[in-house]
């Protein structure tokens, strides 16, 4: 069965370290997704991809970046972690229609 | 900036009962519109979606989609305690770009 898998699940890291989220996904979709949930704010859009080489910056992209060298993959790294990127991270991709997530990764930055 | 609306609840029902939630959005060229159950701790799971005015049945569920008005609603029949959960509306601008959610509405169905 098509998946999209998330790893870490969990990250505790350091103010100021790189940190590298890995999504995977099998369902051949083109476009891809990274969101933040945050408790009084929702889901909210960080960067998105319509096919390789190509990225987007969302909602919410400022410390964030992504690349998007093939299909499955859409790796997102935070540059310089800060506290305030503490939160639930999930990818997911979507054909243009309906969008599947991945079980996401809670993300600690102390 | 597209902006979805919810309350948060919590909303209470009778198990059995119809529950309904609804959803408002800002921007009038938004096209496509999504329901999605979150359970404490679990990814978001797409329950249905709607793109044209008027309703929408699947099983116990009925989107509702009111494009002049620019509302959103969804309708649970006979509602189980397995429905407790956080339902996020989400709407898109069509094609592929990436889904604006409201913050959830959190119901609890009551045994």
């Amino acid at each position: 069965d098509a998946e999209i898998t998330q790893s870490p699940r969990h990250k505790i890291t350091e103010t100021g370290r790189q940190v590298t989220l890995a999504c995977h996904q099998t369902w051949n979709h083109n476009n891809m997704f990274w969101y933040r949930q945050d408790l009084g704010h929702g889901l909210r859009l960080i960067h998105y991809s319509y096919g390789v080489q190509d990225t987007n910056k969302g909602e919410v992209s400022d410390g964030y970046s992504v690349s998007r060298s093939n299909t499955e993959d859409l790796p997102l790294t935070l540059e310089s972690a800060a506290s305030s990127q503490t939160s639930v991270y999930f990818c997911a991709s979507s054909s243009g229609i309906e969008a599947f997530f991945g079980q996401g990764t809670r993300l600690t930055v102390v | 900036q597209k902006e979805v609306e919810q309350n948060s609840g919590p909303l209470s029902v009778p198990e059995g009962a119809i529950a309904s939630l609804n959803c408002t959005y800002s921007d009038r060229g938004s096209q496509s519109f999504f329901w999605y159950r979150q359970y404490s701790g679990k990814s978001p799971e797409l329950i249905m979606f709607i793109y044209s005015n008027g309703d929408k049945e699947d099983g116990r569920f009925t989107a509702q989609l009111n494009k002049a008005s620019q509302y959103v609603s969804l309708l649970i029949r006979d509602s189980q305690p397995s429905d407790s959960a956080t339902y996020l509306c989400a709407v898109s601008g069509g094609g592929a770009d990436g889904l604006t959610f409201g913050k959830g509405t959190h119901l609890i169905i009551q045994p």
